[in-house]
């Protein structure tokens, strides 16, 4: 199994851009969360689903889009990218339930410049 | 939600010494959850804490979840040079709740 597959591992957009960031899990995961991490924050949460067709908004919502067409994928898509959303995302996944711990996947290091 | 305050930051530590990182909320979680995550890499899940007063061992790794499930702790006997990295605790906010709240981390630096 690939686990949780997010690509791309890098990109540098221009301010005003929009993009998608992709995520897949191929274990069936029932839950799935997108993160971003900036230094001395934590991880916080953007937006999360918990099966296909249900998503939710996290702590830092504003300026992403979500959709979860499928079990597998849930995409993360900068409507018009910002200096201020210049992090690394990560993309997780779990079974249903609290019980069980996130699998997270290697990560998108973003620049908006 | 809940919130959960970790500390220290950061820890310098010798080769070969202890360390210990605390996750504390000002309510009772319903279980805690620790990740470690090394440099340039993604969090990696370690265990969960369910019950009141659990202590889970991995090897060198010592877990706790205090009495009143307000506190929970993560021990390292003996760190060695692979145990650099980010530890996290993490809990999920409120009954009921499918967020996953991460706390700020502590970075620990191992010195050879």
């Amino acid at each position: 199994n690939a686990g949780v597959t997010q690509t791309p591992k890098f990109q540098v957009l221009k301010t005003g851009q929009s993009m998608t960031l992709q995520c897949a899990q191929d274990m069936n995961h029932e839950y799935m969360s997108w993160y971003r991490q900036d230094p001395g924050m934590g991880l916080r949460l953007i937006h999360y689903s918990v099966g296909a067709g249900i998503t939710d908004q996290g702590e830092v919502p504003n300026g992403y889009n979500v959709s979860r067409s499928t079990t597998e994928d849930f995409p993360l898509r900068l409507l018009s990218a910002a200096p201020s959303q210049t992090s690394v995302y990560f993309c997780a996944s779990s079974r249903q339930g609290s019980n069980y711990g996130y699998t997270f996947g290697s990560g998108t290091r973003l620049t908006v410049v | 939600g809940q919130q959960v305050m970790q500390i220290p930051q950061y820890q310098h530590v010798q080769e070969g010494e202890d360390f210990t990182t605390y996750c504390n909320s000002s309510t009772t979680l319903s279980n805690i959850q620790w990740y470690k995550q090394r440099p340039g890499g993604h969090p990696v899940f370690l265990i969960q804490l369910v019950k009141s007063g659990e202590v889970k061992k991995q090897k060198r790794l010592t877990f706790q979840f205090g009495e009143a499930k307000k506190n929970s702790s993560l021990h390292i006997t003996a760190t060695q040079t692979t145990d650099v990295g980010t530890y996290f605790c993490a809990l999920y906010s409120g009954a009921g709740s499918y967020q996953l709240t991460f706390g700020k981390g502590t970075k620990l630096s191992v010195i050879p």
